[in-house]
């Protein structure tokens, strides 16, 4: 089946820094890629969805300019986490729409980013 | 808005039981209705899948039925294994292209 790659899988940095977290469709084109942030025993909650050539369409709530989301070609997107701080912890899932004819869409998850900001 | 719902877990089983995880959601229309797995530190795979009334999606030995009328998607599975210890997550999508709206997730725990 097809194969959405994160990277870094893991990353602890200091409060203030930025980090950049990559999301890969290896074996598929992307139009659409999707971003989650999941809590300790909470549900993946929607930050953002991200569309080849445009601007990301952010969820209520999540802040823009601190999320920043490019998504440049139909195999990649990025989330940069700008200025960490320590309420940033957390684990980011991006997820890739992968094209097909109408109802057969499919979207695959790629394993997860745990950012640590200390 | 849309949401879903499903039971707290951890649910703890001995190999071979009967499994049932409950979901339930709320939506407008009629939504798409998804199971997806998360093996420990793997990202979520698809399960299954319901996208009409009625409809039953089937992998791997789980079943569940798409249920409008008590707005449910309950996961079953006759005789769990030890390799399906993982967290399970209910899912909707109210159209193609959208993003899906997840439950809390259940942790399963198989021991042998």
């Amino acid at each position: 089946g097809a194969v959405v790659s994160q990277h870094p899988s893991w990353v602890i940095c200091k409060s203030g820094t930025s980090v950049k977290i990559e999301c890969r469709s290896l074996d598929f084109q992307a139009t659409t890629m999707f971003w989650y942030r999941q809590f300790p025993k909470q549900s993946l909650m929607l930050m953002a969805t991200s569309n080849e050539g445009s601007k990301a369409t952010y969820e209520q709530g999540v802040e823009k300019d601190k999320f920043l989301i490019n998504h440049a070609s139909l195999t990649l997107s990025t989330l940069t986490v700008t200025s960490a701080h320590p309420e940033d912890s957390s684990f980011y899932i991006c997820s890739a729409r992968e094209n097909r004819e109408a109802g057969q869409e499919t979207q695959y998850f790629g394993p997860g980013t745990r950012l640590l900001v200390l | 808005g849309d949401s879903v719902t499903q039971m707290e877990g951890p649910v703890t089983l001995s190999e071979e039981a009967f499994l049932t995880i409950n979901c339930t959601y709320t939506a407008t229309g009629y939504p798409s209705l998804f199971w997806y797995v998360q093996y420990p530190g793997e990202g979520l795979q698809l399960l299954l899948k319901a996208t009409k009334a009625d409809d039953k999606g089937s992998n791997k030995g789980f079943e569940a039925t798409y249920r409008k009328e008590t707005t449910s998607f309950h996961l079953e599975k006759g005789s769990v294994q030890v390799s399906d210890s993982a967290v399970y997550f209910c899912a909707l999508r109210h159209q193609a292209g959208t993003a899906l709206i997840f439950g809390k997730g259940t942790t399963l725990s198989v021991s042998s």
